[in-house]
């Protein structure tokens, strides 16, 4: 079955830049989605059709791809970003990647 | 302001069932595919089931398929979800989404609004 791959975690500190990555083979060929969880919460979408961002996000939230990845990149980390994010894309069905614990030092 | 509301989680024993909803307010619900997406504890998120924005077409992840049944009444804003036979596995927050365009349900499109969600225990 189609997997997307993220790294279980990053961590920067504030005022940095985050980058989390999102790899799988369908994405060349397939928009991908991010969401934002904070603990006990709904997922949050932060980045739409790879780099959209929608209405009442930060601009500090931008995304990017090329190739087989695709790149959730947050400016100027805040403490509130600190969260797990997830990318989401397609195959067949929805797939989730399995998810990046953001850690703000 | 767009939100969803679902209700109906609780613990129920292995082999049991349960029914969810998912009451939807301030936008147009027949006019978009809506889903259940899973959380199990820990662990991160699984789409479950889609459902047009008709009602006329489901669809169903392999996990789940011949157990639970989507559905929606558009008179009344709500989604549904039908879950029988269910398992230990299919303990999760099972939380209800509202597909960010179109009423047909396309497994590239992402999901724009969520639910806070609704725990399910399956348990003896």
């Amino acid at each position: 079955s189609y997997e997307l791959t993220q790294p279980p975690s990053v961590s920067v500190s504030p005022g940095q830049t985050a980058r989390i990555t999102c790899s799988g083979d369908a994405l060349p060929k397939q928009y991908a989605y991010w969401y934002q969880q904070k603990p006990g919460q709904a997922p949050v979408l932060v980045i739409y059709k790879d780099s959209e961002r929608p209405s009442g996000i930060p601009e500090r939230f931008s995304g990017s791809s090329s190739g087989t990845t695709v790149t959730l990149t947050i400016s100027g980390v805040q403490a509130e970003d600190e969260a797990d994010y997830y990318c989401q894309s397609a195959d067949s069905s929805v797939v989730f990647g399995g998810g990046t614990k953001l850690t703000v030092l | 302001e767009v939100q969803l509301l679902e209700s109906g989680g609780g613990l129920v024993q292995p082999g049991g069932s349960l029914r969810l909803s998912c009451a939807a307010s301030g936008f147009t619900f027949s006019s978009y595919a809506m889903s259940w997406v899973r959380q199990a504890p820990g662990k991160g998120l699984e789409w479950v089931s889609a459902i047009s924005g008709s009602g006329g077409s489901t669809y169903y992840a392999d996990s789940v398929k011949g157990r639970f049944t989507i559905s929606r009444d558009n008179s009344k804003n709500t989604l549904y979800l039908q879950m029988n036979s269910l398992r230990a596995e299919d303990t999760a927050v099972y939380y209800c989404a509202k597909t960010d365009r179109g009423s047909y349900y396309d497994p590239s499109h992402g999901m724009d609004v969520w639910g806070q969600g609704t725990t399910v225990t399956v348990s003896s």
